[in-house]
């Protein structure tokens, strides 16, 4: 199988401007997180989405938006940007908990974003 | 709330044995698990173990898991070069399908 993918790999912005990020995730995986990493903050949740619905939520300002499509590829959404908002953002999707009790993440390489 | 804590760096030398430690305040923790960082990289499940069981052992690798203080290590025998990289200590409730990672701990491996 293919590993969770995401695009753009790498980009730069400028701030006030917004971005969308994209994630395919692993074939038949229907949950897909989306987290932020920066230096000093380390692994922050922003979203999970299931089946096309957000599931669970992280402590983000409304700036930070995502969707899921019925493929279960997901998208998320950063407007008005800042420069905080430069970071490592990853993507991880898991399988039916049916198929495991682990809830292992599978994490795609990530998009890292810079902010000018 | 919930809580991971973990040091955020080991430095050890090439063929000696790391140990990366992390606390955790949620008592009800099911699954704790250790992820891999490589530079350039997603995180990678490197090893996981139940709340019911106090060790774990994968070839190289040693999970400890003291459930009453709350308190998970990971240690990595004659540790190598290619071992360097950030390792993240996460817990996960019974009820919950999101772990919360600790902020990682950079593994520095010197000849």
């Amino acid at each position: 199988k293919a590993g969770v993918t995401q695009t753009p790999r790498y980009l730069i912005k400028t701030r006030g401007q917004q971005v969308t990020l994209s994630c395919s995730p692993i074939s038949g995986h229907r949950s897909v997180s989306w987290y932020q990493q920066t230096p000093g903050q380390g692994l922050q949740f922003l979203f999970e989405y299931f089946s096309e619905t957000q599931r669970n939520k992280g402590n983000f300002p409304g700036r930070f938006s995502g969707r899921q499509f019925s493929n279960s590829r997901s998208e998320m959404n950063v407007s008005t940007l800042e420069l905080g908002d430069s970071a490592l953002y990853l993507c991880a999707s898991s399988p039916p908990r049916v198929e495991t009790n682990t809830g292992e993440l599978f994490f795609g390489e990530g998009s890292r974003l810079t902010v000018l | 709330g919930e809580d991971v804590e973990q040091s955020l760096f080991l430095s050890v030398r090439e063929g000696d044995s790391s140990v990366i430690n992390c606390t955790y305040t949620d008592s009800s923790s099911t699954y704790l698990y250790w992820y891999k960082q490589e530079p350039g990289a997603g995180l990678q499940l490197l090893t996981y173990i139940f709340s019911n069981m106090d060790m774990k052992q994968d070839q190289r690798l040693t999970v400890l898991l003291n459930k009453k203080d709350k308190h998970l290590s990971l240690r990595i025998a004659d540790t190598q070069t290619g071992d360097s990289a950030i390792y993240f200590c996460a817990e996960r409730g019974p009820r919950s399908y999101i772990p919360t990672f600790g902020r990682g701990t950079s593994l520095i491996v010197h000849p």
